[in-house]
This record gives structure tokens, sequence and C-alpha cells, in this order.
């Protein structure tokens, strides 16, 4: 069974611009979380997708959206990114409580 | 506020030797516990939960203990290997609400397993 995969693997953008990054989930897994990791802070809950409705949501400031289609896949979007937005964004994909979470190689996210 | 920590951001472990990796909670209303395994340029690996209606949880080499009086939880690896070097994540989060997937995660400690 493939694992979850996430586009682009690299991205590199400019203070002011727009990203999206897309997360394929493992297939018939419903639930999609998105997290940021970065260092010294470690992972940090964005948001979680179940069945195209967000179910929950972390402490990140409205310019950090997402949603989910009906094929599970889910995109993450950033508006008017910040130097402080570079990190490394992890999706994660469960079939639905209580079963663990599979992670995305992840998308290195770096914003000059 | 940091509901999930990891004092240790750093081990260093012989291989064969037993690597205890240590997390702690503030947050009593957690009741399900994870680790994670993340090397380079890869995401986190799933490796072993524990819910907290158990005290330990044993998969292979891995043993996960929780305390929950303490808010303690621990990841003993034993024998540890050089390809245990990696960095861990301890997560937890509350399952009873029944609505929410999400992980609080520890800021991780590196694991070094040298031979």
């Amino acid at each position: 069974k493939a694992g979850v995969t996430q586009t682009p693997r690299y991205l590199i953008k400019t203070r002011g611009q727009q990203v999206t990054l897309s997360c394929s989930p493992i297939s018939g897994h419903r639930s999609v979380s998105w997290y940021q990791q970065t260092p010294g802070q470690g992972l940090q809950f964005l948001f979680e997708y179940f069945s195209e409705t967000q179910r929950n949501k972390g402490n990140f400031p409205g310019r950090f959206s997402g949603r989910q289609f009906s094929n599970s896949r889910s995109e993450m979007n950033v508006s008017t990114l910040e130097l402080g937005d570079s990190a490394l964004y992890l999706c994660a994909s469960s079939l639905n409580l209580p079963y663990e979470q599979y992670f995305g190689p992840g998308t290195r996210l770096t914003v000059t | 506020d940091q509901q999930v920590k990891q004092n240790s951001p750093s081990l260093s472990v012989q291989e064969g030797r037993i690597s205890i990796l240590n997390c702690d909670y503030t947050n009593s209303m957690f009741d399900y516990f994870l680790w994670y395994k993340k090397y380079p340029a890869e995401g986190p690996t799933f490796l072993i939960s524990i819910s907290s209606i158990k005290d330990k949880n044993e998969d292979g080499r891995f043993t996960v203990f929780l305390n929950k009086s303490a808010k303690h939880l621990s990841l003993h690896i034993v024998p540890s290997q050089p390809g245990d070097s990696a960095v861990y994540f301890c997560a937890a989060s509350q399952r009873k609400l029944g609505n929410t997937d999400k992980l609080i995660f520890g800021t991780g400690t590196r694991l070094q397993v040298f031979p």
C-alpha cells in the first residue's frame, strides 16, 4: 500500500507570496492532519480534516488555511508569506480515531 | 505553553546498551500517548503507543512506560542499535473527546547510538 505523499518536496518563495502544498493520504484513510516543524519547536499542529470538514484547528493565524477533497486528498495554503513561515510542513493520515497517524516526507518551504 | 516536554535534546548510548527517552506532560486530560522516530529528510514514523488505561506496552525492542500520577512516560530501547539513531518525538492526544485526531508533540530527543 502506498504511503502518504506530499508535493512538492522543496519550495522557495519570496516574502508576500502565497503557496499551496498538497497531500495524498494512504488509500482508505479519511483523516488528514497538517503540522509545521521548525527547529526547537517540534511539530506544531495546524489543522485536521475528516470527510472534507475541518475537525480541529491549531493556534496559527488565518493566513494558514486548508481543505480536503472528496477523495481525501488535502491542500494547505499559506498567504502573504513571512520569513518565519520557513519550515518543514508535514501531512499525516489515519483511518480515524483511535488509529495512529502516518506521516508523509514533508514539504520543505523556504521563504526569502 | 508546552504541554508535552522532552527535556533532553540529545542522548548518546553505546550499541547493545539500553536507551531511555523521557517525556513529561502537563495536561491530565491526555489519554493516549505515542512515540515517533524521525530520520533526516523523512516524515516521522510511528513506533509505539499506549493508552492511559495501561502502564506498559511492549513491542519487540521497544517498551513504553506510563506513570499517570507523575504525568511522565518513557521509551526504552533494548538493545540499542546504530540504526536507532534518529530524533524521537513523544506525542499526546485527548481521544476521549472523540472528535479530533490532534496530536501534541514534544520538541524531540536526538538519539545517537555509537558502536
